[in-house]
């Protein structure tokens, strides 16, 4: 149970588009899903908190038009990168929180390389 | 705010030895506590949680690890590593208040682990 799935798992794109990456719970919901960015050979550094119905809350020095969050509904959260640039590329994780005992399940991460 | 430091950035044990990878955490309230795995192009995994309790906690895969709020550790141990266990590990912690469910990271282990 609590899986998380997270889809493209790395996705090539052209600088100046965008990109979408999913996430979602599958077998369960999840009212509240971080977005992480994890850059090689680092750690993952928290981007946003992203809450149902809501929006985002973005940590300091992340630009929320640049990373735009929506979570529609109990299951999904997307994070769209606009008008990618190869400083982007990275690799991009979710998670979301499962349980009150603080059990978190992440999604297995999207590789983003922008050309 | 909270913090995690994780000393060494690489550790490299013989199969069959001991597996000991350190965390320190700094926060000002009472911590809750994670260890987890991240295996190449991959989401993460969780090893195991401290939130309350029994201050000595097993996780998966045969790792344990214990809070000593004195020394502000939540060091990660194995009595005896297998090849498998070769991946980075993450300590992160998370506090309640304004920044609850949030995770912080620490910089990462990369565990080599040589026949």
């Amino acid at each position: 149970g609590a899986v998380v799935s997270q889809h493209p798992s790395w996705v090539i794109c052209k600088s100046g588009t965008s990109v979408k990456i999913e996430c979602r719970s599958l077998d369960f919901q999840a009212t509240t899903m971080f977005w992480y960015r994890q850059f090689p050979k680092q750690s993952l550094m928290l981007m946003a908190t992203s809450n149902e119905g809501s929006k985002a809350t973005y940590e300091q020095g992340v630009e929320k038009d640049k990373f735009l969050i929506n979570h529609a509904s109990l299951t999904l959260s997307t994070l769209t990168v606009t008008s990618a640039h190869p400083e982007d590329s990275s690799f991009y994780i979710c998670s979301a929180r499962w349980d009150r005992t603080y059990g978190y399940t992440f999604g297995s991460g999207t590789r983003l390389t922008v050309v | 705010a909270q913090s995690v430091t994780q000393l060494g950035s690489h550790v490299s044990v013989s199969e069959g030895a001991l597996v000991l990878l350190r965390c320190n955490y700094s926060s000002s309230v009472p911590p809750y506590l994670f260890w987890y795995v991240q295996y190449p192009n991959q989401g993460l995994q969780l090893l195991l949680k401290y939130t309350t309790g029994a201050t000595l906690v097993k996780g998966i895969n045969g790792f344990e690890a214990e809070f000593k709020k004195s020394e502000t550790s939540f060091h990660l141990t194995k009595p005896s590593a297998h090849m498998s266990d070769a991946a980075e590990y993450f300590c992160a912690v998370s506090v309640g208040g304004t920044s609850y469910g949030k995770l912080t990271f620490g910089q990462g282990t990369i565990l080599t682990v040589h026949p």
